[in-house]
């Protein structure tokens, strides 16, 4: 079983839907990662959580360190919103452990 | 202006052949790792250094060698490649985890085919 799960594999969503990707670990951790990858390939960090919430543009990450639960929201969703959204956590050791990620795919 | 570059983009070569892929980050950043992501999209750590100082090599065949001549760069060199060692493989960097930031920031990968 991998350290981190992630929920859905796969997301389709039409534009303007608000979206949430759900993200569980099993390990202590000094942080939580939102990661973006676009099809082009490039992995671009969207958030760094260890408590709480933040926010940046539409996009919204939560953490819930006694339940080892994190959720990425995005409200009004968009079509450039497309990618792969990979949650990872840095534990003890000096790495990321990373989910297998969801592909989200947002339709006209 | 680039924060972690890696090169080349595009590696195409033959079995058996060694190659190297290069990393730089100019974020000031004392810790950087590769990454392998496979044909699954998976990606797994390789090798994190800090200072450059080896501190995680999971379980790599040793043909993979990591170098890091300082700790803006580190390099990644591979020996008699294999097909199954066809995947992106992507450099980042970060400050040590108990700084209280360990944001990491990523190369735009380097996808390798051995034919």
């Amino acid at each position: 079983k991998n350290e981190v799960e992630q929920s859905p594999q796969n997301l389709t969503a039409q534009e303007g839907e608000f979206i949430t990707i759900n993200c569980s670990y099993s390990v202590g951790i000094s942080a939580l990662h939102w990661l973006q990858q676009h099809p082009g390939g490039g992995i671009v960090s969207l958030f760094m959580l260890s408590s709480g919430k933040k926010k940046h543009g539409r996009l919204i990450a939560t953490i819930n360190i006694q339940e080892k639960h994190s959720s990425l929201h995005i409200t009004a969703s968009h079509p450039r919103d497309s990618a792969v959204y990979i949650c990872a956590v840095t534990g003890t050791a000096s790495k990321l452990t990373f989910g297998t990620g969801t592909r989200l795919q947002v339709t006209l | 202006d680039t924060a972690v570059s890696q090169t080349p983009k595009y590696l195409v070569t033959q079995m058996g052949n060694d190659k190297s892929i290069k990393c730089e980050q100019n974020l000031g950043h004392d810790t950087m790792y590769w990454y392998k992501q496979d044909s699954k999209k998976f990606l797994k750590i390789m090798f994190s250094y800090n200072n450059k100082e080896l501190i995680i090599n999971e379980t790599v065949p040793n043909r993979f060698s990591p170098k890091s001549p300082d700790k803006a760069h580190l390099n990644l060199h591979i020996n008699s490649l294999e097909l199954g060692d066809s995947a992106v493989y992507f450099c980042a960097s970060s400050f040590r985890p108990g700084t209280g930031n360990t944001e990491a920031f990523f190369g735009q990968g380097t996808r390798l085919t051995v034919v």
